[in-house]
């Protein structure tokens, strides 16, 4: 079965400050996904890392898939209250890109 | 263009109750997957349907069930409710079937709030 872990569950920081989160898995993934979703709503696909190794940039978000292919990270640099929300790293499942295998959430608190 | 729409947006059932969810896809998308997202936790898969045939299933009781109709909406029928029911549903719609090692993004719904008392 293919699971994917998340961590931290829960953060709460002040503004301007860096966090990192992660995502790890003991499969390998064709390719993850990081989405962010605020209550009332459903997720929004923030970016797809596909090669081991790619690092993406998103304005103040990076993101990383790890070489091979088992974990991701997301980064925030000088987080704003405008990030908070939960952030959710997902991956299809084998043999079937219907199916999204989702961690269990990062829910961030931006603090002004 | 409008995205994935989802309806009701909220229900409150009793338990024993059934409820029927609909969704929307983004037009000219022929695939639909259904999610389960408890409070504080990430979705988890209950179906996904193709031009109107399921092409994957969840862990998820006999009670849960679905369908696709010819102009590409699903319903997810949900009888005998439990408490444990209560849930975030979410629709998503993808462009492609669904295929290994083919990225294949799907876009979601804002999901109808569930509420089994």
């Amino acid at each position: 079965t293919q699971l994917l872990e998340q961590s931290p569950q829960f953060l709460s920081i002040q503004e301007g400050e860096n966090l990192t989160v992660y995502c790890n898995s003991s499969s390998v993934f064709s390719s993850l996904q990081w989405y962010r979703q605020e209550p009332g709503e459903g997720p929004v696909l923030l970016v797809t890392v596909v090669t081991g190794g790619e690092v993406k940039k998103l304005k103040r978000l990076t993101f990383q898939f790890g070489d091979a292919r088992k974990d991701s990270s997301l980064h925030i640099t000088a987080a704003q209250p405008g990030d908070t929300g939960l952030y959710l790293c997902a991956g299809f499942a084998a043999g079937n890109t219907g199916k999204l295998i989702f961690g269990q959430g990062t829910t961030l608190q931006v603090k002004p | 263009d409008a995205g994935v729409t989802q309806s009701p947006t909220h229900l409150i059932k009793t338990r024993g109750q059934h409820v029927t969810l609909r969704c929307s896809p983004i037009s000219g998308h022929k695939s639909v997957s259904w999610y389960q997202q408890v409070l504080g936790q990430g979705p988890q898969f209950i179906f996904q349907y193709y031009e109107k045939e399921e092409r994957g299933r969840g862990n998820f009781p006999d009670r849960f069930s679905a369908r696709q109709f010819p102009n590409y909406s699903s319903e997810l029928n949900v009888n005998a409710l439990l408490l444990g029911d209560s849930a975030l549903y979410l629709c998503a719609s993808s462009l492609r079937a669904p295929r290994d090692r083919v990225y294949n993004e799907q876009f979601f719904g804002p999901g109808t709030r569930l509420t089994v008392l």
